[in-house]
């Protein structure tokens, strides 16, 4: 079981240009969230989604970001138009149901924004 | 403060001592979990502790909640140089099925050889 596969671990984008992150939860997972971390800072929640569906985006700026999570293939976050205040650590959590008491973490993907 | 805050900030220590860190949080919760952080790494599940119970152990480690005073505390025994690492507690809520977690700002502790 190879675990939460985050990637790229660390990926580099100009101002303006779209950022793609992408987690593929644990094999029988289909319940993922995703975390952001500032520098110096502990995670920050922004959104959870199932497959096909976003059912908590209350912590996702409402400009720029989406996410989403298709029938196939791994949950992808998208950061248009990306800027400075964009750089930090991306986390992707998965859990097998909802409520599960312990959601396993990927290692992140470290965006910085030049 | 923020939800799930913890104490000290930095914490440095010599190998074999006793790190305690505290995390104190403000709304009501479904269960408490500790996690450590490498330098630069993803977060590691150390221990949950759900509402109802005041204390648990897992090998050196042993956290505890109150729920009276909204805190918990995580002892780390007997410290080797690998325990350096920051440290965070989450709160967990359930909400509409999903289990959100607030983390606090992080305690780095630093294990001196």
């Amino acid at each position: 079981n190879a675990g939460v596969m985050q990637n790229p671990r660390h990926l580099v984008r100009r101002r303006g240009q779209e950022a793609r992150l992408r987690c593929s939860p644990m094999k029988g997972h289909s319940h993922v969230y995703w975390y952001r971390q500032l520098p110096e800072e502990g995670l920050k929640f922004m959104v959870y989604l199932q497959k096909e569906n976003i059912i908590d985006e209350s912590g996702m700026p409402k400009e720029r970001f989406s996410a989403e999570f298709p029938k196939e293939g791994p949950s992808i976050l998208r950061i248009q138009q990306v800027v400075r205040g964009d750089s930090a650590a991306y986390f992707c959590a998965s859990s097998p149901r909802p409520g599960d008491r312990v959601n396993t973490f990927g290692s992140g993907t470290r965006l910085t924004v030049v | 403060s923020q939800q799930g805050e913890e104490d000290p900030q930095a914490l440095s220590i010599q190998e074999g001592e006793n790190a305690t860190m505290n995390c104190s949080y403000k709304t009501s919760i479904n269960n408490l979990q500790w996690y450590r952080q490498n330098s630069g790494r993803g977060l590691v599940h150390l221990i949950l502790i759900r509402s109802n119970e005041r204390e648990k152990h897992s090998g050196r480690l042993r956290v505890t909640l109150d729920t009276s005073k909204k805190s918990s505390s995580l002892l780390i025994t007997a410290s080797r140089a690998a325990d350096t690492a920051s440290y965070f507690c989450a709160t967990a809520s359930v909400i509409q099925g999903a289990q959100k977690l607030v983390f606090g700002q992080g305690t780095r502790l630093t294990i001196n050889p």
